[in-house]
């Protein structure tokens, strides 16, 4: 009974690459959240995705970045053309559907980005 | 606008002490309210939670948590604590009257237990 998967676990980048970032929910779980996490900081929300719907990107800026969570397969955050200030772990979160609040997420172990 | 508060940036405690981490919020409708811990490298586990009910709930490894609504705190405590504790505890919120049904995390409080 797997949770959630995050790959890559480490990723480093140059500046001015691409970044992609997956995250497989726990099998059954239809919503997606994405967080982002400085050193010594707490989790600052991204964007929360339904299947094949984006429900809530307040947290994400406005270029960028981008997510998606198709219908098949893993939800995947892109980062575009990064920056250093875009170092960070990135934390994918997974909670099954007809949630109306009450059930916590799962959380994979993240996936730490370096940019050199 | 919802928010999360932890007012502590660390707390120290003797092994076999009481603990207590402490956690205020602010929503607009009736909050979810949930902790979590996080070990190093490692992505959050799930503690316990508040939804309806009794004010004190029980979680895992022997972590309880105490509702109060006019306070609008949801502190995290331990009988006695263990060196095994020390790690990063997140408080979060989920505002069930924002609409989106987000949720919020506090900044964390890094608890160190002391043999």
């Amino acid at each position: 009974n797997a949770g959630v998967m995050q790959n890559p676990r480490h990723l480093v980048r140059r500046r001015g690459q691409e970044a992609r970032l997956r995250c497989s929910p726990v099998k059954g779980h239809s919503h997606v959240y994405w967080y982002r996490q400085l050193p010594e900081e707490g989790l600052k929300f991204m964007v929360y995705l339904q299947k094949e719907n984006i429900i809530d990107e307040s947290g994400m800026p406005k270029e960028r970045f981008s997510a998606e969570f198709p219908k098949e397969g893993p939800s995947i955050l892109r980062i575009q053309q990064v920056v250093r200030g875009d170092s960070a772990a990135y934390f994918c979160a997974s909670s099954p559907p007809g949630s109306q609040g009450g059930r916590p997420q799962h959380f994979g172990d993240g996936t730490r980005l370096s940019i050199l | 606008a919802q928010s999360v508060a932890q007012p502590e940036d660390q707390v120290n405690v003797a092994e076999g002490n009481p603990l207590t981490v402490k956690c205020t919020y602010s929503v607009s409708g009736n909050p979810y309210l949930f902790w979590y811990v996080q070990y190093p490298n490692r992505g959050l586990q799930f503690l316990l939670k508040y939804i309806t009910g009794d004010n004190l709930v029980k979680g895992s490894y022997g972590f309880e948590a105490e509702f109060n609504k006019s306070q609008t705190s949801f502190h995290l405590k331990k009988p006695s604590a263990l060196v095994s504790d020390s790690a990063l505890y997140f408080c979060a919120v989920r505002d069930m009257g924002s609409g989106t049904y987000k949720y919020i995390f506090g900044t964390g409080t890094r608890l160190k237990v002391l043999a």
